[in-house]
């Protein structure tokens, strides 16, 4: 049980395109889903928290309006990088709870280059 | 200032043999939750083992033991019996309180090589 997938898995765009990943829980329903950006051999760094039908909440230094964030259903979250930049190029990576657990279960996570 | 700090950057075990990954946390909270993420080189990150502060014993999980100190603020992961595909980046982390929406502070990270 609590498995999460991820949506690609990896994914290379021209500089100024839009990247759409999807985060779901396929066994469980997720009232909390979140995601994080991880650079190469560097911890993971959360970016925002979801909670389904609301808004996200971004953390300090993390643009909302480059990071799109949508929770529609229990069992989905997207994260849409608008306009891509090679900074922007990262491994992002979900993770979705439950309301009656403490644990956090990760997608396997998308490497994006941004050529 | 750090929440979750690991201080071996590397680590390297022999096959077999036991291991044990430090972690030091920072909180004033009274409630939070502390877990090990296993990530291979793969990146997924694997959970591996949780502790609730009020939880009395230390918790364990197969080869997985977290000896958890409350008033050293310490909770190491323990792995018996080494296996080479344990390699891989283990990471610590913590849940504080109830109102942070229960997002998780990440420690540094040890990579574990365990050796023939």
């Amino acid at each position: 049980g609590a498995v999460v997938s991820q949506h690609p898995s990896r994914v290379i765009c021209k500089s100024g395109t839009s990247v759409k990943i999807e985060c779901r829980s396929l066994d469980f329903q997720a009232t909390t889903m979140f995601w994080y950006r991880q650079f190469p051999k560097k911890s993971l760094m959360l970016m925002a928290t979801s909670n389904e039908g609301s808004k996200a909440t971004y953390e300090q230094g993390v643009e909302k309006d480059k990071f799109l964030i949508n929770h529609a259903s229990l069992t989905l979250s997207t994260l849409t990088v608008t306009s891509a930049h090679p900074e922007d190029s990262s491994f992002y990576i979900c993770s979705a709870r439950t309301s009656t657990t403490d644990t956090q279960y990760f997608g396997p996570g998308t490497r994006l280059t941004v050529l | 200032a750090q929440k979750i700090t690991q201080t071996q950057p590397g680590m390297f075990v022999q096959e077999k043999e036991a291991v044990t990954l430090d972690c030091t946390y920072d909180t004033s909270d009274p409630s939070y939750g502390l877990f090990w993420y296993k990530q291979p080189s793969s990146g997924e990150m694997i959970f591996l083992i949780y502790q609730g502060s009020y939880d009395q014993q230390n918790a364990t999980e197969g080869r997985y033991s977290l000896n958890f100190q409350k008033a050293r603020k310490s909770a190491n992961l323990v792995i018996s019996a080494s296996q080479l595909g344990d390699s891989a980046m283990y990471f610590c982390a913590m849940r504080e309180g109830w109102n942070s929406g229960y997002a998780l502070n990440f420690g540094k990270g040890t990579s574990l090589l365990v050796t023939p």
